[in-house]
């Protein structure tokens, strides 16, 4: 099992539509997550951090279930610029060191 | 501007060679760290550093070597015994501590033929 899954779609949505995206990982001992954001050939860029209570940026909410062990990004009222890969980010200290673990992007397309 | 710069942004090398990549940030912080991206796979760590001097090998460290002088430099060597070099190289720098998040340089696309 990936320590970090996430479904790779591509999400094909129509402008103004709210999309959904889930994200599993597998170290119960995780204990900071991200949602990245990343355009085709470019670095990744964080989105948000996801808090426990839940948190929302504008359009963006992040949901956090440690119970289930998953993290979710809704985004509402999709905008044409939203179209890129989402990546989700786990980290969790390891062997004394600071260790982020991707996983490998959800691709959004939003469309006219 | 604060910010991390890696040069160049494309890279061609022939196979044998040793290649560095370069990274800087002006950002003030402690820890930086080497990952690279092939398609349809996450960012895998090669090597972070948590501070001057010191670094550790991350997931793939295999082929790859690094240093530490400055705080605000972690050039990267990609050397010959790497057997799949070609990717995108992507440097990264964070503040110390678990709930800080990583700020990522523009990347260095290195091909070797």
């Amino acid at each position: 099992r990936k320590e970090v899954e996430q479904d790779p779609g591509p999400f094909n949505v129509p402008e103004g539509a709210t999309v959904a995206f889930n994200c599993t990982y597998s170290n119960s001992a995780s204990q900071s997550f991200f949602w990245y954001r990343q355009d085709c050939r470019k670095e990744p860029k964080l989105l948000m951090s996801v808090y426990s209570s839940g948190n929302e940026d504008g359009r963006f909410t992040a949901q956090l279930n440690r119970a289930s062990q998953y993290i979710s990004l809704l985004i509402r009222d999709s905008k044409l610029s939203d179209s890129a890969t989402y990546l989700c980010v786990v980290n969790a200290i390891e062997g004394g060191g600071n260790k982020l673990t991707f996983g490998t992007g959800t691709q959004l397309k939003v469309e006219l | 501007d604060g910010g991390i710069t890696q040069s160049p942004k494309y890279l061609f090398r022939k196979e044998g060679q040793n290649v560095t990549l370069s990274c800087e940030q002006n950002l003030n912080h402690d820890a930086m760290y080497w990952y690279r991206q092939d398609p349809g796979q996450g960012l895998r760590l090669i090597y972070y550093s948590q501070i001057v001097n010191d670094f550790q090998k991350g997931d793939i460290a295999e082929g790859y070597s690094v240093s530490r002088e400055k705080k605000e430099s972690f050039p990267l060597t990609v050397t010959s015994a790497q057997k799949n070099p070609t990717a995108f190289y992507l440097c990264a720098s964070s503040m110390t501590g678990l709930s800080y998040e990583q700020y990522f340089g523009p990347g260095t696309r290195l091909t070797v033929t």
